[in-house]
């Protein structure tokens, strides 16, 4: 069975602190790992995803394969970056999108 | 621009009562998810359809809920008879699941999935 687990359910930073939010993973086929961010009235949407190995508003992630975790970084938070965080998983047969339950990052001025 | 469109935004009803949630995806789309949003459980998978049929609803209490796709322009889940438990936001988001190349062997890719806004159920 695929699981994604955000072990944060809140994580508050100062505007320009480094960010981390975490997620794991177990599945035991190849994975695809995304990330979706909802902003404060706004939809649900997505960050970024693991094979476009692409940087998205300052935000990176890379997918560990021994660590199963697919963390999200960035160096300097910002303000606007305050959001609910969901860490995702599509196993490659089914296509089936699971999410994790989410982290919050509240940025401080 | 193309939109996932959900009705209703917001529903307040009563213990034992139907409710029916309605999900137009964007066209040309071939997958559709249902999730609820809790604070608890985050978002959890209902149910998924690709091209109308449904793939998995493992998720889903079968004894109260239901979900079905009457044609490609809409989606629904229903909840008959409902329970203060099933208070939470409902998710339906739509994409377009392609035949490629995955790890170097044939399969199908998600793209990425849009969201609607939400229905925010309330069951009293």
């Amino acid at each position: 069975a695929q699981r994604v687990t955000q072990p944060e359910k809140l994580l508050s930073v100062f505007k320009g602190a480094p960010v981390e939010l975490k997620c794991n993973y177990s599945y035991s086929g190849s994975p695809e790992l995304f990330w979706y961010v909802q902003y404060s009235r706004q939809r649900l949407q997505l960050l970024l995803r693991h094979i476009s190995r692409e940087s998205i508003k300052g935000f990176t992630a890379d997918l560990n394969k021994g660590e199963t975790s697919f963390h999200l970084k960035k160096p300097f938070a910002q303000e606007e970056d305050s959001a609910m965080y969901y860490c995702a998983l599509v196993n490659t047969g089914f296509q089936k999108l699971v999410f994790g339950t989410g982290t919050r990052l509240l940025v401080s001025p | 621009d193309a939109r996932v469109t959900q009705t209703p935004r917001h529903k307040v009803t009563e213990m034992g009562q139907e409710v029916t949630m309605r999900c137009q995806p964007i066209l040309g789309h071939n997958t559709v998810f249902w999730y609820r949003q809790t604070m608890m459980q985050g978002l959890e998978l209902l149910a998924y359809f690709r091209n109308r049929a449904p793939l998995d609803d493992s998720g889903m209490p079968k004894d109260r809920f239901s979900a079905e796709m009457p044609d490609a322009t809409l989606a629904t889940l229903k909840i008959q008879p409902s329970e203060p438990r099933d208070s939470a936001v409902y998710f339906c988001a739509s994409g377009l699941v392609q035949r490629g190349v995955t790890s170097g062997r044939q399969g199908h890719r998600t793209g990425e999935l849009f969201f609607g806004e939400g229905s925010r159920l309330t069951v009293l």
